[in-house]
């Protein structure tokens, strides 16, 4: 079976660090990009970044650039999504997702991650 | 940086309505347009790619069409499963953005 697997919810505090973890089975983890989506609370999808586990190429959003830093370890099929300093505002559920891309404009997100709940508060 | 809106934001529908959301992209995107389905406390899960073919196992009331700056998504006859939220997404150059969502509830 195709899936992605994240790590649990995480509690931290501001100002702590953290990498949360996206693990891919059952296909070739180094041949499809996977990306990273915030979910604050009640809110939208936002697109973070996306890497490309063969070569680790990595593009952010703007609003994200600076803000994290998304990383993979191709040895065992993980990317990684992680923070220096957190801040109470950095609360919300993150999703990896494998995109695939084939000609003629065929390209999506076609598995998700169950997602990593993240609360950041003193 | 490519925008999209979705509209409306929210509908109200019965089970058995026809029901048409809009996605429109600040630029041209070709057809370079994903829809999504998310369910409350769920990943989102992939509609239609390339904005008109349905995914795997996607079932066929659901259609997409559209091209360059305007999309929609269109579902034939809503069923109970079908109360979500539904969004768009380009995938034309980067960043890689999605629509603000709509939320489909029942009448």
């Amino acid at each position: 079976e195709v899936q992605l697997v994240q790590s649990g919810p995480e509690v931290k505090k501001p100002g702590e660090s953290l990498k949360i973890s996206c693990k891919g089975s059952g296909y070739s983890f180094i041949s499809y990009y996977i990306g990273w989506v915030r979910q604050m609370p009640g809110k939208g999808l936002e697109w973070m970044g996306i890497i490309y586990p063969s070569d680790s190429n990595t593009r952010y959003s703007p609003s994200f650039q600076g803000q994290v830093t998304i990383s993979a370890d191709k040895s065992i099929n993980t990317a990684y999504l992680q923070w220096s300093s957190l801040k109470a505002s950095d609360s919300a559920m993150y999703y990896c997702a494998r995109r695939f891309r084939a000609a003629s404009a065929r390209d999506a997100f076609d598995i998700w991650g169950q997602g990593t709940m993240l609360t950041v508060s003193s | 940086d490519i925008q999209l809106t979705q509209s409306p934001s929210f509908l109200s529908a019965s089970v058995g309505d026809r029901v048409t959301i809009t996605c429109r992209a600040s630029q041209g995107i070709s057809n370079y347009l994903a829809w999504y389905q998310q369910k409350p406390g769920k990943a989102p899960k992939l509609l239609i790619y390339a904005a008109s073919t349905l995914h795997n196992g996607v079932p066929s009331r659901f259609s997409g069409s559209g091209s360059g700056t305007e999309f929609t998504l269109t579902i034939s006859s809503l069923q109970p499963e079908d109360f979500s939220t539904y969004y768009c997404q380009h995938l034309n150059i980067y960043p890689l953005t999605f629509g603000g969502g709509t939320k489909v509830e029942i009448k």
